[in-house]
């Protein structure tokens, strides 16, 4: 199983919206909606900020928005904040009956 | 309060074994389908394995054939036994409950760093 596409890094300026996209297959993103995206600081375990393409746990900031089209997903994140500044990952349930990770993205908040 | 506390990591040589548990807290394992995620160092999460509500148990391709998950509902605690272990096999190993049997993972352990080295 391929690991999703992720762009290795992304930047905005504090206020600003930004937008890590996610790109699967039809065996995988594009077949299901059980995708989602944890947002990990250094050292720290990964935190799950979208589950089912766009639902929010509760505490999770209205800020954090997920999408899907097709084969990709979306992370929005509006207003950014200094703390944003993390990795991001997304996954999905695939048609194997199991799990896979994108190779993350870099968010630096300028 | 929900709690996942691994252990069970050390430094091991190419060939060997090692059993990792995850030890739960605040909910009942079996009740909720369980993860191993994986990290290994300055890289990105593996997806590791997953043993379902019902006994049910995937695995990636890249451990398939050596590890095996399990689960002890009277010690609330879930295993990862890893054999033939391999140097690439070195990372951070997670445990994390599914929030919702959607492969959504609401609360992690703190990590146990499994290290395969001659």
């Amino acid at each position: 199983q391929s690991a999703l596409t992720q762009p290795a890094s992304v930047s905005g300026s504090p206020g600003q919206s930004i937008t890590i996209s996610c790109t699967g297959t039809s065996s995988d993103v594009g077949g299901y909606d059980y995708v989602s995206w944890y947002q990990q600081h250094p050292g720290k375990a990964p935190k799950l900020m979208i589950y089912d393409v766009s639902d929010r746990p509760s505490g999770v900031s209205n800020r954090f928005s997920g999408s899907k089209s097709g084969n990709t997903a979306s992370l929005t994140i509006s207003g950014l904040q200094p703390e944003d500044g993390a990795d991001y990952y997304c996954s999905s349930y695939t048609s194997s009956n199991t799990l896979v990770f994108g190779g993350g993205t870099k968010l630096t908040v300028l | 309060e929900v709690q996942l506390v691994e252990s069970g990591g050390g430094l091991v040589q190419p060939g060997g074994s090692l059993r990792l548990s995850c030890a739960a807290s605040g909910f009942t394992v079996s009740s909720n389908h369980m993860s191993w995620v994986r990290q290994a160092p300055g890289k990105g999460l593996e997806w590791v394995s997953v043993i379902y509500r019902g006994e049910s148990t995937y695995y990636a391709d890249s451990v398939k054939g050596r590890f095996t998950i399990s689960r002890d509902r009277s010690k609330n605690t879930v295993y990862l036994q890893m054999n033939s272990l391999r140097t690439e096999d070195t990372a951070v190993y997670y445990c994390a409950r599914d929030k919702s049997s959607s492969f959504a993972f609401d609360y992690w352990g703190q990590g146990t760093l499994v290290t395969v080295s001659s």
